[in-house]
C-alpha cells in the first residue's frame, strides 16, 4: 500500500540555521510529491511539488526539495531559517488521493 | 481562480448529536473532492474522496459519511457524533490528474464533549 514517512516527529533549529526535514516515499516509479506547510489551527500550504524532470525542485518563501528516486526520498531544504518557519510540515504522495506523512513540527529558537 | 469555503470554522458538540460540515468550491468544475481529518499527533487520515456528483469512496469505516449532491458541494455527515470525532476537519479539492495541485479549505475545528 502507499505510504509516505516522515522519520522526525519534532525538529528545532537554530535561527538562521540550515534546515532538512526527511522523507521518504513507498509507492511509484514515478512518484508525484509535495510539501506543504501547517501553522497552528489553519489550513495546509502548498509548498512545493515534484512531477517529473529536474529532481531539484524550488518552492516558495525559499524552500527547496530534492527528489532522489534510489533514496527513495523528497527531502525538504531551507539554507537559512527564519522564526515565522516554525509550523507542521507535511510531505505527501500523490495516488486516487493525496496521502500524508505523519508530519515534523519544526520549532526555531533563538 | 478557483476558490474552496469550509464552514464552520469551529464547532462543539454533545456526544450523540448529528453533524453536517460543507465544503464547496467555486472557479472550476468537476472538481475532484476530499475529506481529511487531523488529530493530534496522527497526520492527515484521508476520510473521503469524490470524483463526481453521487460518487463517493470511503477510506475509513465509522460512523461519518460523505455526500456530493451538487458538482461543487461536499458534505460530511454523522447521526451520532462520538469522543473520538473530534479533530480538524479539512476539505480539499483537486483536478482529476493525480499530479494536479490540492488545495484544501481553512477547517472546521470540531470538538466532541
Amino acid at each position: 500500500a502507499q505510504s509516505v514517512t516522515q522519520p522526525d516527529i519534532h525538529i528545532t533549529v537554530s535561527e538562521g540555521a540550515s534546515l532538512e526535514l526527511r522523507c521518504n516515499y513507498s509507492y511509484g516509479a514515478t512518484p508525484y510529491l509535495f510539501w506543504y506547510v501547517q501553522s497552528p489551527g489553519q489550513g495546509l500550504q502548498l509548498l512545493l511539488k515534484y512531477f517529473s524532470g529536474d529532481t531539484l525542485v524550488q518552492g516558495i518563501k525559499g524552500f527547496e526539495a530534492e527528489f532522489k528516486r534510489s533514496q527513495s526520498s523528497f527531502n525538504l531544504r531551507k539554507p537559512s531559517v527564519h522564526w515565522s518557519d516554525a509550523a507542521e510540515y507535511f510531505c505527501a504522495q500523490a495516488g486516487t488521493a493525496l496521502i500524508f506523512g505523519k508530519g515534523t513540527t519544526l520549532s526555531v529558537s533563538s | 481562480s478557483q476558490t474552496i469555503h469550509q464552514w464552520p470554522a469551529t464547532l462543539v458538540q454533545p456526544v450523540g448529536s448529528p453533524l453536517s460540515l460543507e465544503c464547496t468550491v467555486e472557479g472550476t468544475s468537476n472538481p475532484n473532492l476530499y475529506w481529511y481529518r487531523q488529530a493530534a499527533g496522527r497526520g492527515l487520515q484521508l476520510l473521503f474522496y469524490s470524483v463526481g456528483i453521487g460518487q463517493i469512496s470511503s477510506e475509513v469505516p465509522q460512523n461519518l459519511s460523505a455526500s456530493r449532491p451538487q458538482d461543487r458541494q461536499f458534505i460530511l455527515s454523522s447521526k451520532k457524533l462520538l469522543l473520538s470525532d473530534s479533530g480538524f476537519y479539512l476539505c480539499a479539492w483537486s483536478g482529476s490528474w493525480a499530479g494536479s495541485g490540492y488545495t484544501f479549505g481553512s477547517g472546521t475545528r470540531l470538538t466532541v464533549v
